[in-house]
């Protein structure tokens, strides 16, 4: 049983539409983290989450934690092609500030 | 700055042979992770150091797997008389520290492929 379930797994859109990406569990979570990571290369962060019902705005990039700490989202709007790659989300459970548990992950593809 | 790097990038071996993966972390971080990462299994953490402090090797999957971190900064993941479910991406992060949340930053990936 995945702790972090994401959904979609696989994305398609066109450049310009809007779309959201959600990161769910049965657990709550001290902080949760977004990444984005493309093809041969390690995963970089992009937010980090850490009070129930946050949310925070990086461009046109925008996450939020839900109020029980158990799942988040991240909508993109206008969508671009460098929007391209795998988003992940982790989250970081009571008793461990260090131990980061992945979701399986979202391919995004936006074509021009 | 240089960021965490690892090597080899590529790896293939042939099932039973042992092999050695290795990661730089950035200069002046304390903490170092390994995670596994694999088609259909998503990221999993494997092992942890801290400082002096004795790692957490709760992720490895089986005692075919170690690592050791040389000086608090080089460390070396050997995986021995590999398996065909080995194949998977192994990446290397490092931290600044632990205290309350600090970003964890990674490396490439060392791609191995046991034939």
């Amino acid at each position: 049983t995945q702790l972090l379930e994401q959904s979609p797994q696989f994305l398609s859109i066109q450049e310009g539409e809007n779309l959201t990406v959600y990161c769910n569990s049965s657990s709550v979570f001290s902080s949760l983290q977004w990444y984005r990571q493309e093809p041969g290369e390690g995963p970089v962060l992009l937010v980090t989450v850490v009070t129930g019902g946050e949310v925070k705005k990086l461009k046109r990039l925008t996450f939020q934690f839900g109020d029980a700490r158990k799942d988040s989202s991240l909508h993109i709007t206008a969508a671009q092609p460098g929007d391209t790659g795998l988003y992940l989300c982790a989250g970081v459970r009571g008793g461990s500030n260090y131990k980061l548990t992945f979701g399986k992950g979202t391919l995004l593809t936006v074509n021009p | 700055g240089a960021g965490v790097s690892q090597s080899p990038s590529n790896k293939v071996t042939e099932k039973g042979k042992d092999v050695e993966l290795r990661c730089d972390p950035i200069s002046g971080h304390t903490a170092l992770y390994w995670y596994r990462q694999s088609l259909g299994q998503g990221l999993e953490f494997l092992i942890y150091f801290q400082g002096n402090s004795a790692p957490d090797k709760s992720g490895l999957p089986s005692d075919r797997f170690s690592a050791e971190r040389t000086g608090g900064s080089v460390s070396t993941l050997t995986i021995q008389r590999t398996q065909q479910e080995d194949s998977a991406v192994y990446l290397c992060a490092s931290s600044l520290g632990v205290g309350g949340f600090y970003e964890q930053y990674f490396g490439p990936g060392t791609r191995l492929t046991v034939t």
